[in-house]
């Protein structure tokens, strides 16, 4: 099993919906987690970043942990079109040393 | 100015020659990584630096090397480029925070090509 999964996409979600993006982990020790934005042909950027089992808003962004399951989910309400890139979670190692990606998912928002 | 800087933007060179990236950064960081993302593959860490003593290897650290001249500096080589190390290369910088709160800040990238 991979460390982070994420599934690939490409996902297209009309305009003004929501589009979740799902993330397991196998190290169930993991203590923190990350999720990264990239839009073609540029660098990553963090985009919201969780430690506590539930919910955590920012803006659009809804980020969701779930220790138990090792699971970790993005939900970006009112999807707009700049919204289109992809997605990558981010788990860091035991001594948060480094962390490991997912392949990411790819996002299309359709006009 | 960009904070985390990276030379050259791009590059095409021919199998067996020796290559060199060079990551600069003004956040004044400690933690410099170097990544190669690979469509489909995701980001893989290559090797990663917490300061100037303190070098050490990532998952897929074979056919690379690294110097860490200065705290605001981590260059990465390849000593004989192979046609399978064409890839986009990142270089990322963190601060040593809490545990779980460090942010990773990456460069622009390089991408380079293996001919």
């Amino acid at each position: 099993q991979k460390e982070v999964e994420q599934n690939s996409g490409p996902l297209s979600v009309p305009e003004g919906a929501i589009a979740s993006l799902n993330c397991t982990y196998s190290d169930r020790v993991s203590q923190s987690f990350f999720w990264y934005r990239q839009y073609s042909g540029k660098s990553p950027e963090l985009i919201m970043s969780i430690y506590s089992n539930g919910d955590k808003e920012d803006g659009r962004f809804t980020a969701q942990l779930n220790k138990a399951s090792q699971y970790v989910s993005l939900l970006i309400r009112d999807s707009q079109p700049s919204d289109s890139a992809t997605y990558l979670c981010a788990v860091p190692n035991f001594g948060n040393e480094k962390l490991t990606f997912g392949t990411g998912t790819r996002l299309t928002i359709i006009p | 100015d960009a904070d985390v800087t990276q030379t050259p933007r791009n590059r095409i060179t021919k199998t067996g020659k020796r290559i060199m990236l060079e990551c600069s950064q003004t956040k004044g960081h400690d933690r410099m990584y170097w990544y190669r993302q690979d469509p489909g593959l995701g980001l893989r860490l290559i090797y990663y630096s917490f300061d100037v003593k303190d070098i050490n290897k990532g998952e897929i650290s074979d056919g690379y090397s690294v110097s860490r001249q200065a705290q605001a500096k981590f260059s990465l080589s390849l000593e004989s480029a192979i046609p399978n190390q064409t890839a986009l290369y990142f270089c990322a910088t963190s601060d040593q925070g809490l545990a779980g709160t460090d942010t990773q800040y990456f460069g622009p990238g390089t991408r380079l090509t293996v001919l």
